[in-house]
């Protein structure tokens, strides 16, 4: 079955040092991997997907399709990360097509 | 553009009513998709309409139902509400080429059946 699992219901790391959220996933096919991201009193926005290889906020997140990883990693966290981040997956299924979440990791970051 | 706009923000209802969520997707998204979240838990997959046709669905009993106008709003409705069915109902639309630009959420609305 196709899931998402993140490991870490919480994860607490002081401001500066470096921190990884872990995402792995269990799919058949040709994963399409996001980082969403939830602020306090926010609503759930787009942070990483994986087919741009991108860097937001300092964010970075390789798929590693040997490990069917997509951990979000940032060197250097600020407070302002605080939030709640969730791992998603992409399913296409008789032209259909939905989000798999995993349940989230909640990031505190320490002054 | 004011984004995915869903309404009310929050609702509260009694065992047994029924209930309508709605959704207005971003200009130019033609594909809108329903979520339910839990509290502690992830978005779990409703609804999926594209072009005013259901695409997908999920593992949610017939008491949901949904629809979508001819322009690309969406409504969900919940009969014979139970406890259970208190959640954050979350709305997202897409461009077809969602693996680029992925999905974008609206604020949700916020259903307590008491």
């Amino acid at each position: 079955a196709q899931r998402v699992t993140q490991p870490e219901k919480l994860l607490s790391v002081f401001k500066g040092a470096p921190v990884e959220l872990k995402c792995n996933y269990s799919y058949s096919g040709s994963p399409e991997l996001f980082w969403y991201v939830q602020y306090s009193r926010q609503r759930l926005q787009l942070l990483l997907r994986h087919i741009s290889r991108e860097s937001i906020k300092g964010f970075t997140a390789d798929l590693n399709k040997g490990e069917t990883s997509f951990h979000l990693k940032k060197p250097f966290a600020q407070e302002e990360d605080s939030a709640m981040y969730y791992c998603a997956l992409t399913l296409t299924q008789g032209g259909s097509e939905k989000l798999v979440f995993g349940k989230g990791t909640k990031l505190t970051v320490n002054p | 553009d004011a984004g995915v706009t869903q309404s009310p923000t929050h609702l509260i209802k009694t065992r047994g009513q029924h209930v309508t969520l709605r959704c207005s997707p971003i200009s130019g998204h033609k594909s809108v998709s329903w979520y339910q979240q839990v509290l502690g838990q992830g978005p779990q997959f409703i609804f999926q309409y594209y072009e005013k046709e259901e695409r997908g669905r999920g593992n949610f009993p017939d008491r949901f139902s949904a629809r979508q106008f001819p322009n690309y709003s969406s409504e969900l409705n919940v009969n014979a509400l139970l406890l259970g069915d208190s959640a954050l109902y979350l709305c997202a639309s897409s461009l077809a080429d969602r693996r680029f630009y992925g999905y974008t959420f609206g604020s949700g609305t916020r259903l307590t059946v008491v």
